[in-house]
């Protein structure tokens, strides 16, 4: 069964600075794996998705992941932290029936001015 | 082009009564899914429609939840009677197709509080 666990409920950087959420998923197929975004008040929106095409993902707002079979993870980097990027970030696998997207625990992410 | 649309946004309701949420899909997604959130956990998939038949019901929590989806457009979600263990927010999503690496579009939700 796929699932992905996202290591820090809370991760917190001064604007500018690097933002790294960690993701490590757990999957017995080759995985499609998400990320998505919750901003205040809003629905969830994709930020960047892998489907094997190419390891190195980029996604809208800057935002970037990195497949690596060999350590099982999907981490989401971003090279300077804006304020406009304080919101909650979900690492996500499609299960291998498709019907379902399987969520992590979400880390919220506050920037410092 | 509209995204998907939840109504309502907030429900407050007493234990034991009876709450419809509702989800509009974007125009032309045959696939509808409903998923919740309990307060400080993961995001959970509920069910999932193909048009108007059930696809996928294996997350619905027990028998108190019911989802429909008539007609193959809209769907609406019945919890009756509520449980206090059903405060969570309530997220509807829709797609094109049903393939593995095909997006889910997200609504922005219903928070659901029982009292």
């Amino acid at each position: 069964a796929q699932s992905v666990t996202q290591l820090g409920s809370h991760v917190s950087v001064s604007e500018g600075a690097l933002v790294l959420l960690r993701c490590n998923y757990s999957s017995s197929v080759p995985p499609y794996l998400f990320w998505y975004v919750q901003y205040p008040n809003q629905g969830l929106q994709l930020l960047l998705k892998y489907t094997s095409a190419a390891t190195l993902v980029k996604g809208i707002n800057g935002f970037e992941a990195e497949f690596k079979k060999s350590e099982t993870s999907f981490h989401l980097t971003k090279p300077s932290a804006h304020m406009s990027d304080a919101a909650e970030y979900f690492c996500a696998v499609s299960d291998s029936s498709a019907s379902k997207i399987i969520f992590g625990s979400g880390t919220r992410l506050s920037i410092r001015p | 082009e509209a995204g998907v649309t939840q109504f309502p946004s907030h429900s407050v309701i007493e234990k034991g009564q009876t709450v419809t949420l509702r989800c509009d899909p974007i125009s032309g997604h045959d696939n509808l899914y409903w998923y919740r959130r309990v307060m400080g956990k993961e995001i959970k998939f509920l069910l999932h429609f193909v048009k108007e038949s059930k696809q996928d019901e294996s997350g619905m929590p027990n028998n108190r939840f019911l989802a429909e989806r008539t007609g193959g457009t809209y769907s609406t979600l019945k919890v009756q009677p509520a449980e206090l263990e059903d405060s969570g927010v309530y997220f509807c999503a829709s797609s094109q197709w049903v393939s593995s690496y095909n997006e889910q579009f997200f609504g922005p939700g219903t928070r659901l509080t029982v009292l």
